[in-house]
């Protein structure tokens, strides 16, 4: 069965705080996916990486930053946290064949005060 | 014009109802679609992709309508567990869209 870990359900953070939110994917996928969910905006794309040390800018990659040093595990990284990246993240992975079916993680609930 | 919009909804239905959503895309060239579910406080999981021909899992029918760009979904015989909020996915070239959902609530 599919399974796509996060860190943390939950964080409280400071603004200016760094904050590390890992995802670990266990089928193998060579495709990796950062998102971001807020009301009314729907689930936007921070970054994506298709191979290992390879990253994408998604649309809003502002703010943030990524790291793939191994195939299961895709960081995404709050250089300096501000209350305006108080969301949900989600982490999703595909197979090779493309952005295709993205399996969820179940999501970090980020509250920065 | 968002590249994927649908309408929030919510859609509140009874059980046994029949409910369609629409989902419409900018992007002509899109070549891929999909629906995913999403329960409350919980992650997306996909549904069904939708095919040129229209597909049917069960209870739910995905249509694709190229000359309009939209996508349906169509749920019949609805029941309680079906109340999630529904989101629509388009891969217009190399990145998957999503619309923004459409919330569901069916009521006994």
């Amino acid at each position: 069965d599919v399974k796509v870990t996060q860190s943390s359900r939950y964080l409280v953070k400071r603004t200016g705080e760094k904050v590390f939110l890992e995802c670990v994917q266990d089928m193998d996928h060579e495709n990796m996916f950062w998102y971001r969910q807020d009301p009314g905006l729907g689930l936007r794309l921070i970054y994506f990486s298709y191979d290992v040390k390879m990253k994408e800018k998604g649309d809003i990659p502002e703010g943030y930053s990524v790291s793939r040093e191994k195939k299961e595990r895709f960081s995404l990284i709050l250089e300096s946290a501000s209350t305006n990246q108080t969301s949900m993240y989600l982490c999703a992975s595909s197979p090779p064949t493309g952005p295709y079916e993205q399996y969820f993680g179940p999501g970090t609930r980020l509250t920065v005060t | 014009r968002k590249e994927v919009e649908q309408d929030p909804g919510p859609f509140n239905v009874p059980e046994g109802a029949t409910v369609a959503f629409n989902c419409t895309y900018s992007n002509s060239a899109s070549q891929s679609f999909f629906w995913y579910r999403q329960d409350c406080r919980k992650e997306p999981k996909l549904l069904m992709s939708v095919y040129s021909s229209g597909n049917e899992d069960g209870r739910f029918t995905a249509q694709l309508n190229r000359a309009s760009q939209y996508i349906s979904l169509l749920i019949r015989d609805s029941k309680l567990s079906d109340s999630a909020t529904y989101l629509c996915a388009v891969i217009p070239a190399d990145k998957l869209i999503f619309g923004t959902g459409t919330r569901l609530q069916v009521f006994p």
